[in-house]
């Protein structure tokens, strides 16, 4: 069974601090996602990771993919207030290894993040 | 534009009644997905569906039920079999994927709370 665990799961940090966020997972993946969900809403794609060594940046946020570890980070450099909500992981695989055609998303539990002024 | 529209945004149940949520979309999209959120436990997938008059359970499934009879449509009923159905509830779907095509839409979801 697939398992994702992100942590921290909860991040109080000031405004200009930089942090990073984990996510490990237990078998092999096809993509990772990262995700922001602000309160009571829907989520926000941030990233798609498709392949080992693979690095994205947008803003303040930088992820990226080590799949030999297993392992996704999400770097948040300066952070502002406008950073505050929830991010999850998601690790998308095919769940029978049937060719591409039984994908389903697997979540991290998400981590709150609180960026204080 | 293309998208998935959930609803109600909001919706009461009383114990032992049956509740349906609806998710529709227009984006062509072949597979569609049921997710339950509950506070610090992250989004737990319900059921899924590769294509029509077919669909999975995913991990959650106990005190559901779900149809795909249009490409379109993919209704979730909480049964009263479900005894703790309080939760918020996202619908997504994705076209069926190659190697190079990916990415998964999100609806923006119903709050489903007992009363």
């Amino acid at each position: 069974e697939l398992k994702v665990e992100q942590n921290p799961l909860f991040l109080s940090m000031q405004e200009g601090k930089n942090y990073t966020i984990y996510c490990n997972y237990s078998t092999t993946s096809d993509r990772l996602y990262w995700y922001r969900q602000d309160p009571g809403k829907s989520l926000e794609s941030l990233f798609v990771l498709l392949s080992n060594g693979a690095v994205k940046q947008e803003g303040r946020l930088m992820a990226s993919l080590d799949t030999k570890a297993r392992l996704s980070t999400l770097h948040i450099t300066a952070a502002v207030h406008d950073l505050s909500a929830t991010y999850f992981c998601a690790v998308d695989t095919d769940r029978f290894n049937s060719g591409g055609s039984n994908y389903k998303l697997t979540f991290g539990k998400g981590t709150l993040l609180t960026v204080n002024p | 534009d293309g998208g998935i529209t959930q609803s109600p945004k909001y919706l009461f149940r009383k114990e032992g009644q049956n509740v349906t949520l609806s998710c529709e979309q227009n984006l062509n999209h072949d597979a569609m997905y049921w997710y339950r959120q509950d506070p610090g436990q992250g989004l737990r997938l319900i059921y899924y569906s590769q294509i029509v008059n077919d669909f999975q359970k995913g991990d959650i499934a106990e005190g559901y039920s779900v149809s795909r009879e249009k490409k379109e449509s993919f209704p979730l009923t909480v049964t009263s079999a479900q005894k703790n159905p309080t939760a918020f509830y996202l619908c997504a779907s994705s076209i069926r994927r190659s190697s190079n095509v990916y990415g998964y839409t999100f609806g923006s979801g119903t709050r489903l709370t007992v009363v």
